[in-house]
């Protein structure tokens, strides 16, 4: 079956730190991955996105790349903000299909 | 932008109630999803549709049904509540597209069922 595997949150960081969010999938095609974000309070919206091997999708400072050899997706930030702080989701859909599997979702607190 | 929208954030109903929550997307969308959301859960699957009075089941779509008699319009409705459904719940669209099928989601829906 097609799942999404995330790191167990939650991340706590200070501000500018690294940051890595751990994504990685099993699917029985060749998926399109995504990361969403959600803000306190707010529904999810679309981080970045990446639609075939060795892509790399960037969005705000954040990155992911599309490794196919490893299965994986993980999403990273080189100096993360107060405002950064929001539960992050990694997703997958398979070309010919409009579902998206979604990881459970790991949650990044960040302070000042 | 598009813009989904859903017409109440906080909801409490009673046990046994019939609960209607409604999704109105702008964007001409032809697909919309009925999501559930529990924490160490994520994001689970209730209903779609593809098309006006098109639905299909997702994952968990058990004490649950939906309605679309409208393109822009997918209503989620609970015929009779229980406390196991206390969640909260989003509604997405999207549009098929170069092969990426992004869902753009509304703010959600926090439902207590006491």
């Amino acid at each position: 079956g097609n799942s999404v595997t995330q790191m167990e949150g939650p991340v706590t960081l200070s501000e500018e730190a690294f940051l890595t969010i751990n994504c990685t999938y099993t699917a029985t095609g060749y998926p399109s991955l995504f990361w969403y974000v959600q803000y306190p309070g707010e529904g999810l919206q679309l981080l970045l996105k990446a639609t075939k091997a060795d892509d790399k999708g960037s969005n705000k400072g954040f990155e992911a790349t599309y490794r196919k050899e490893t299965t994986s997706f993980h999403l990273e930030k080189g100096s993360v903000q107060v405002s950064d702080s929001a539960v992050y989701f990694c997703a997958l859909t398979l070309t010919g299909f409009q579902k998206l599997v979604f990881g459970t979702g790991t949650r990044l607190l960040v302070s000042p | 932008d598009v813009k989904v929208t859903q017409s109440s954030r906080y909801l409490v109903k009673r046990t046994g109630e019939k609960v209607f929550l409604e999704c109105v997307q702008d964007m001409d969308h032809e697909n919309m999803f009925w999501y559930r959301q529990d924490p160490g859960l994520g994001l689970r699957l209730i209903y779609f549709s593809y098309d006006v009075k098109m639905k299909e089941k997702g994952d968990i779509p058990e004490g649950y049904s939906v309605s679309r008699e409208k393109k822009e319009r997918f209503s989620l409705i609970l015929e009779s509540a229980s406390t196991n459904q206390t969640s909260m719940y989003l509604c997405a669209s999207s549009t098929p597209g170069q092969h990426t099928y992004e869902q753009y989601f509304g703010p959600g829906t926090r439902l207590t069922v006491t």
